[in-house]
């Protein structure tokens, strides 16, 4: 069975940093793009980037490009995303989603609170 | 790159059948078969429904069809049930970017 786990809520003030996790498991974790989903509170969905993991090529979209950081560890099946300095406007839930033309499998999700 | 345009709300009885619309341009929509479709409800993760214009994944009643005309998108949502009731999101692939989403459509089962 496939699936996506991702690491627990945070809390953080601004300017602290935050990297945040998404383990796959029951696929080859290397044969299939990872991406980041962020839904700010009772708003839409936004792809911020993805990444191939068997080789790290890793595409941004436009709007989160120098905000955030992705990666991914293929020996532990693990993909990451990691602001160096928080700000509230960050404060939102982020998705971890597989695949490139369409997402068919979702992470449950992880709630980032950025408060002072 | 602006998100697809789809209607903030549609609503019909149970038995029903809706449908909502995805418009986009000819360099996402338009241009390629790359259009999926996601439902969400509240409190939870998005759940693909429809992918590459028509197709369901498995699982996924046959209540719910995709569909495109140029560069419109469209899912129908036959038969419709109070388990429906979630919003609703399209999104396609451009070559410019990583793709987009839409801006969602609520769903109400009166």
């Amino acid at each position: 069975e496939v699936q996506l786990v991702q690491s627990g809520a945070e809390v953080k003030k601004p300017g602290e940093s935050l990297k945040i996790s998404c383990k796959g498991s029951g696929y080859t974790f290397t044969n299939s793009w990872i991406g980041w989903v962020r839904q700010m509170p009772g708003k839409g969905l936004e792809l911020m980037g993805i990444i191939y993991p068997s080789d790290s090529d890793t595409r941004y979209s436009p709007s989160f490009q120098g905000q955030v950081t992705i990666s991914a560890d293929k020996s532990i099946n693990t993909a990451y995303l990691q602001w160096s300095s928080l700000k509230a406007s960050d404060t939102a839930m982020y998705y971890c989603v597989r695949g490139y033309y369409y997402f068919d499998y979702w992470g449950q999700g992880t709630l980032v609170t950025v408060s002072s | 790159q602006s998100a697809l345009t789809q209607p903030a709300s549609v609503s019909g009885s149970p038995g029903q059948s809706i449908t909502i619309s995805c418009t986009g341009t000819s360099s996402d929509v338009g241009g390629y078969k790359y259009v999926s479709w996601y439902q969400q409800h509240p409190g939870k993760a998005p759940k693909l429904m429809i992918y590459d214009i028509s197709n369901r994944p498995s699982g996924v009643s046959n209540r719910f069809s995709g569909s495109k005309s140029g560069n419109t998108a469209s899912l129908t949502i036959s038969g419709l049930q109070a388990e429906d009731e979630a919003d609703y999101y399209c999104r396609s692939y451009t070559s410019s970017t990583t793709g987009v989403f839409g801006t969602g459509t609520k769903v109400t089962v009166l």
